[in-house]
């Protein structure tokens, strides 16, 4: 598979659980993204990396938020306390980005996370 | 930061007629522009995109203009078809600074009426 890939799917946890999402990029991609889409809205930005650099935050990103890409290949996004606001499809994407421009970037199916 | 205003929130056209959506953008600083797909339950997919050094590019059916000075862009599907319904997203992009995310708008549910 040479798309983008994210697991799980869905996930449904109880309020003040964490949470942890995985994603695979395209394999010769640099940057990957973070986005949160609720109904009927937009993608709204979160983060994003560099290889294994966090180079942006989101406002939206609070200190429950918190992604990391070790080794500059997959990444996870964890959600610590849950709270019923946190019910969102998460959307990760990637791209690369050569001495000049970025190319387009490509999202994964999401993980449609509903917290009780 | 960046702020991406879309209208209409829907749109139901005729099939075989044109449909146009259009996006304001607030940060002049923004440089690209592109359009995602979204059908329901799937993933956002990359239709077409405008680099600010251009005014006007076209792919097929598919046509999307911008214009820099009134920091707005448009999305011009002709000749639509049943496939097309979706909900279409603008985004823009400023690249720099260690900036790089993508700004949506709220999206527009585009209906092909048979």
């Amino acid at each position: 598979d040479t798309g983008v890939s994210q697991n799980p799917r869905h996930k449904i946890t109880k309020r003040g659980q964490n949470v942890t999402f995985r994603c695979d990029p395209i394999s010769e991609h640099n940057r990957l993204y973070w986005y949160r889409q609720t109904l009927g809205q937009g993608p709204e930005f979160l983060t994003y990396f560099q290889n294994e650099a966090q180079l942006e935050k989101s406002r939206l990103l609070s200190d429950r938020f918190s992604a990391e890409r070790p080794k500059g290949s997959f990444s996870t996004l964890e959600i610590q306390r849950t709270e019923q606001g946190d019910s969102a499809m998460y959307l990760c994407a990637s791209s690369s980005r050569n001495w000049l421009v970025n190319t387009e970037a490509f999202f994964g199916q999401g993980t449609r996370l509903t917290v009780v | 930061g960046e702020n991406v205003e879309q209208h209409p929130s829907t749109l139901s056209v005729q099939e075989g007629d044109s449909a146009v959506i259009k996006c304001t953008y607030s940060d002049s600083a923004s440089n690209y522009f592109p359009w995602y797909k979204q059908e329901l339950g799937k993933r956002p997919q990359l239709i077409i995109d405008i680099r600010s050094n251009v005014g006007e590019k076209k792919d097929q059916r598919i046509a999307v203009t911008l214009n820099k000075t009134a920091k707005h862009f448009s999305l011009h599907i002709t000749e639509t078809q049943p496939e097309d319904s979706a909900v279409y997203f603008c985004a823009a992009r400023y690249s720099g600074g260690g900036a790089d995310g993508l700004t949506f708008g709220k999206g527009t549910h585009l209906i092909i009426q048979p």
